[in-house]
C-alpha cells in the first residue's frame, strides 16, 4: 500500500542532543513537508520541499534542519538549539503544490 | 494566523447530518477552501476542497456561499468514527502547498 511512513511512533532524548526524525513516501509525491503540533493547538509549518534538493523554512524553522537527498525522503532533525522540542511532529507529501496533503501518523518526541 | 474561524465544538447524533461552519470573510480571489479532520494522535485526513462552486465526494459535501466568506462542511450520514477535529483553511496554489492550520472544531458524535 502506498503511503506516509514516520519512525518512530514515539521518540524520547535528553536536552542538548540532536535527533532526527524519519519520513519516507512511496506516492511518488514530488513535494513534502513538516508540521509540528503542541497540545490543544493546529499545526505549525516547520520546512517545506517541492522537489529534490530543494526546500524552504515555513513559519517556525529555528531550530530545526531538513535534507531531501532523495524524492522519497525527508528527514527532519530537531536540534538541541530548538528550545522546546517536545511536541508531535508530522510529515506530509503531495503530488505537487496544488494538491491535497497526504500525512504520516507522526512522532511524538519527548525531551527532557 | 489562521484566516478561518470556526466554532471551538459541536455535537451531532449519530446518524444525522453532521453541518460544520465555517468563516472566511478576507478569503481572496485564487484562494481555496480546503477541509481536513484529525482523529486523536493521528495525522490530519484531506476531506475536500473547494473555489466557489459546491463540491460533493464520497466522505462529504462542501457548501460554499455565493460571496465567498463562509462555507459548510456536511457529512451526511455521521457515524463515531467521524468523532474528530475537524479543519477549515483556505489557501492558493501559489503559496506553494503551505496550508495555516487553526485550532478547528471537535466534532463529537454521540449514539
Amino acid at each position: 500500500d502506498g503511503g506516509i511512513t514516520q519512525s518512530p511512533k514515539y521518540l524520547f532524548r535528553k536536552e542538548g542532543q540532536n535527533v532526527t526524525l524519519s519520513c519516507e513516501q512511496n506516492l511518488n509525491h514530488d513535494a513534502m513537508y513538516w508540521y509540528r503540533q503542541d497540545p490543544g493547538q493546529g499545526l505549525r509549518l516547520i520546512y517545506y520541499s517541492q522537489i529534490v534538493n530543494d526546500f524552504q523554512k515555513g513559519d517556525i524553522a529555528e531550530g530545526y534542519s531538513v535534507s531531501r537527498e532523495k524524492k522519497e525522503s525527508f528527514p527532519l532533525t530537531v536540534t538541541s538549539a530548538q528550545k522546546n522540542p517536545t511536541a508531535f511532529y508530522l510529515c506530509a507529501s503531495s503530488i505537487d503544490h496544488r494538491s491535497p496533503l497526504h500525512f504520516g501518523n507522526g512522532t511524538r518526541l519527548t525531551v527532557t | 494566523d489562521a484566516k478561518t474561524t470556526q466554532p471551538t465544538s459541536m455535537d451531532c447524533a449519530e446518524g444525522r447530518a453532521a453541518n460544520l461552519p465555517c468563516n472566511h470573510s478576507t478569503i481572496s480571489g485564487n484562494e481555496y477552501v480546503y477541509w481536513y479532520r484529525q482523529i486523536h494522535s493521528q495525522g490530519p485526513q484531506y476531506i475536500i476542497h473547494g473555489l466557489k462552486n459546491n463540491e460533493t465526494n464520497e466522505m462529504a459535501s462542501l457548501i460554499i456561499t455565493e460571496d465567498r466568506k463562509s462555507s459548510t462542511l456536511i457529512l451526511p450520514h455521521a457515524t463515531l468514527r467521524d468523532t474528530a477535529v475537524y479543519y477549515c483553511i483556505v489557501s492558493s496554489y501559489n503559496q506553494g502547498g503551505k496550508l495555516i492550520f487553526g485550532q478547528g472544531t471537535e466534532l463529537s458524535v454521540k449514539p
